[in-house]
């Protein structure tokens, strides 16, 4: 089975970074994707982490340890438009394919 | 390209009535999802499909049936809705195994009365 953990919710000011951390534990596990979520929109994808180490694009990076079951979400120069939801989803290869299981998201507010 | 299309965007059923929920991508994508997202529950898998006239079962199928006769198309069918299926339905594909970036449709969301 799988078990994802992320926070449920964090505050942050406009301008600062801020990271959010998700842990799992899981069979298979192939990879882990990072989304974005806006209140009453559709996930976009943000980034996918498949070997352990740092991935940057643009004032976002996600982390990956693979040993560690461990991810986070960095996002710099926080922007007002960046509150949302953040949802950590762990890709895990089974005899149906590949799935992702998402975590419950962490809910980010950025204020003034 | 419309990417990802979910129809209709809300629906109002009474319990014990039935509707087919239509999402169809014009990505040429092997792979199709139906979730659900619920408060405090993220999104759990129903059904998918990892290919035209195939689907599987998810995380929480019950209530609900698949179809997908066509690639380009996967549908999603409540025989007789109940309360407990109250929720925003998502549906999503993927290019092939390799590669799992989910593409998103915007949504449906169901009340169920």
């Amino acid at each position: 089975g799988q078990n994802i953990d992320q926070p449920t919710e964090m505050t942050a000011t406009e301008g600062a970074i801020v990271q959010i951390n998700c842990t799992y534990q899981t069979s298979g596990f192939n990879g882990l994707f990072w989304y974005q979520q806006h209140a009453g929109e559709a996930p976009t994808f943000l980034s996918y982490n498949v070997l352990d180490g740092l991935e940057e694009k643009g004032r976002f990076s996600s982390f990956l340890s693979r040993s560690k079951g461990y991810s986070y979400l960095l996002l710099k120069e926080l922007q007002m438009k960046d509150s949302a939801s953040y949802l950590c989803a762990v890709e895990a290869l089974t005899g149906g394919g590949n799935k992702l299981t998402f975590g419950t998201g962490t809910q980010l507010k950025v204020e003034l | 390209n419309a990417g990802v299309t979910q129809t209709p965007k809300f629906r109002v059923l009474k319990t014990g009535q039935s509707m087919t929920l239509l999402c169809a991508q014009d990505m040429n994508h092997e792979y199709m999802y139906w979730y659900r997202q619920d408060p405090g529950m993220g999104l759990r898998l129903i059904h998918y499909s990892v290919g035209e006239g195939t689907t599987a079962k998810g995380e929480v199928p019950d209530g609900y049936n698949v179809s997908r006769l066509k690639k380009q198309n996967f549908l999603l069918g409540l025989e007789s809705a109940a309360p407990s299926q109250t929720s925003v339905y998502f549906c999503a594909s993927t290019r092939d195994r390799v590669y799992n970036e989910q593409f998103f449709g915007p949504g449906t969301r169901l009340t169920v009365l």
